[in-house]
């Protein structure tokens, strides 16, 4: 299977600490997703790395990727009440179409 | 803008009944359209996804289909609902820039 997998499946943490979430994949990849869940609701896109980047930062948010290990890791910093939702990551293959696979997800619940 | 509508938001079908979702986007033209489903508390199962119209591949054997009458139109059909279909069915779309952008989801419940 080409499903990404998260670790851990859920995360507890207090606002204002910073909250880190991993994902492993197991084919070469084009660039790797990561997507935000609010509770019944659709995906939202956070960010993308490409398999050529090892770092990105998006405001709070802050993805690296080690395609050596296939992993990738999310981290959130001073993390808020309304950060508490289910997080994916999603590997688009090298070739091939547009398909996404996604991981199972992390459920980060931040208490205030 | 593009948005991306589904209906119905929750719907819930004795098994053994017809299923019809549809997803409709807005904004774009001819954009890749995805079909998901996620069972509670999981990630998201690629079930169908469609590069124009007309177009569909289906990623696993199931009780559904997909069809892409339209441009911007995708339907989830089910002939007989089972038990196992009970899901949250996402759409989602992309112009070939890997980021993908969900609808707001179908809750099925199957009794």
């Amino acid at each position: 299977s080409q499903q990404g997998e998260e670790d851990p499946q859920a995360l507890s943490i207090q606002e204002g600490e910073n909250a880190t979430m991993n994902c492993s994949y197991k084919t070469s990849i084009n660039n790797l997703q990561w997507y935000r869940q609010n509770s019944g609701r659709g995906l939202v896109h956070l960010i993308l790395i490409r398999s050529n980047e090892r770092e990105k930062h998006s405001g709070r948010l802050r993805v690296t990727l080690d395609t050596s290990k296939k992993s990738s890791s999310l981290l959130i910093t001073a993390s808020r009440a309304a950060d508490t939702a289910s997080y994916f990551c999603a590997t688009a293959p090298q070739a091939g179409a547009n398909n996404l696979f996604f991981g199972t997800g992390t459920r980060l619940t931040v208490i205030p | 803008s593009q948005t991306i509508h589904q209906w119905p938001a929750t719907l819930v079908q004795p098994v053994g009944s017809p299923l019809s979702l549809e997803c409709t986007v807005e904004g774009t033209s001819n954009p890749n359209l995805y079909w998901y489903r996620q069972a509670a508390g999981r990630g998201l199962q690629l079930l169908f996804y469609s590069v124009g119209i007309g177009q569909i591949s289906s990623e696993v054997p199931q009780n559904l289909s997909a069809s892409r009458p339209q441009d911007r139109q995708f339907i989830l059909s089910s002939k007989k609902l089972l038990l196992s279909d009970s899901g949250f069915y996402l759409c989602a779309w992309n112009n070939d820039g890997h980021e993908q952008f969900f609808g707001p989801g179908t809750r099925l419940t199957v009794l």
